[in-house]
C-alpha cells in the first residue's frame, strides 16, 4: 500500500479564521492528490482535484476562494480553509492514487469551527 | 456522473455469521475499491477490484464489471468487522472516486 499523512489530525478554531490543512505522500509521488469532506453519518464527497504545477479542479458547488489548494510538491498537497465558519465543521480527507490506479487515503483531519 | 448504490443500508450479525455486502453503479468503471472505514475515521482499503474474484483472509470479493456490480463477502464475522464499509467508483486511470452511501455493519458477540 501507500502510506498517506495528514496534519494535523484535528483542529479547533475560532470562526473567521484560517485553517491550513497539510496531506503528504510519504512513499510516492503524485501528480494528482484528491480531497474529500465527510459530514457525520454521511458518505464522503469530492471537494477538489490537487494538480501538481497547476490549478485545482473544484467540483460544482465547493467554493475555490474559500477552499484553497496548493500542490507545492510532488508529496504534498495543502488545504487552506479561509474565513471558516460552524459549517466549515467537517472531516476532511485527502487520498493519493498509485500508479495502479488505487487509491489511498490519509487519515483525515477533524475541523471543528466555533 | 457515475451513481454508486449499496445494499443494506444497515446489517445486524450475530459473531460467527457470513454476509454478503452489494454495491451497484451506473456505468462503466476502471477503478472500483472496497474500503472499511474505522472508528477514528481512517478508511482501510480492503480490495482495489475492477474486475473478477479476490480473497484476503475471511474477505473475498467480486466485481462483475458487464453487470455493473460488486459484492463483498465476509465469512465469520468478527465483532472488530464492525463499521462502515465503503464502495467507490472511478471512470478511468488516477481518477475521481464516487463514493456509495456506505453499509454499516454490526457484529455482536
Amino acid at each position: 500500500g501507500a502510506v498517506v499523512s495528514q496534519h494535523p489530525s484535528w483542529v479547533i478554531c475560532k470562526s473567521g479564521t484560517s485553517v491550513k490543512i497539510e496531506c503528504r505522500s510519504l512513499d510516492f509521488q503524485a501528480t494528482t492528490m484528491f480531497w474529500y469532506r465527510q459530514f457525520p453519518k454521511q458518505s464522503l464527497m469530492l471537494m477538489a482535484t490537487s494538480n501538481e504545477g497547476s490549478k485545482a479542479t473544484y467540483e460544482q458547488g465547493v467554493e475555490k476562494d474559500k477552499f484553497l489548494i496548493n500542490h507545492a510538491s510532488l508529496t504534498l498537497s495543502t488545504l487552506t480553509v479561509t474565513s471558516a465558519h460552524p459549517e466549515d465543521s467537517s472531516f476532511y480527507i485527502c487520498s493519493v492514487p498509485k500508479a495502479t490506479n488505487e487509491q489511498f487515503f490519509g487519515p483525515g483531519t477533524r475541523l471543528t469551527v466555533l | 456522473g457515475i451513481q454508486v448504490e449499496q445494499s443494506p443500508p444497515d446489517l445486524i450479525l450475530q459473531e460467527g455469521a457470513n454476509s454478503t455486502l452489494r454495491c451497484n453503479f451506473s456505468d462503466s468503471v476502471n477503478n472500483l475499491q472496497w474500503f472499511h472505514q474505522n472508528p477514528w475515521g481512517q478508511l482501510i482499503n480492503l480490495f482495489y477490484i475492477p474486475s473478477g474474484t479476490k480473497q484476503n483472509g475471511r474477505l473475498s470479493a467480486t466485481t462483475v464489471a458487464t453487470e455493473r456490480y460488486s459484492l463483498l463477502y465476509i465469512s465469520s464475522s468478527q465483532t472488530t468487522d464492525s463499521g462502515v464499509y465503503f464502495c467507490a467508483v472511478g471512470p478511468g486511470a488516477n481518477s475521481k472516486l464516487t463514493f456509495g452511501k456506505g453499509i454499516t455493519l454490526s457484529v455482536r458477540p
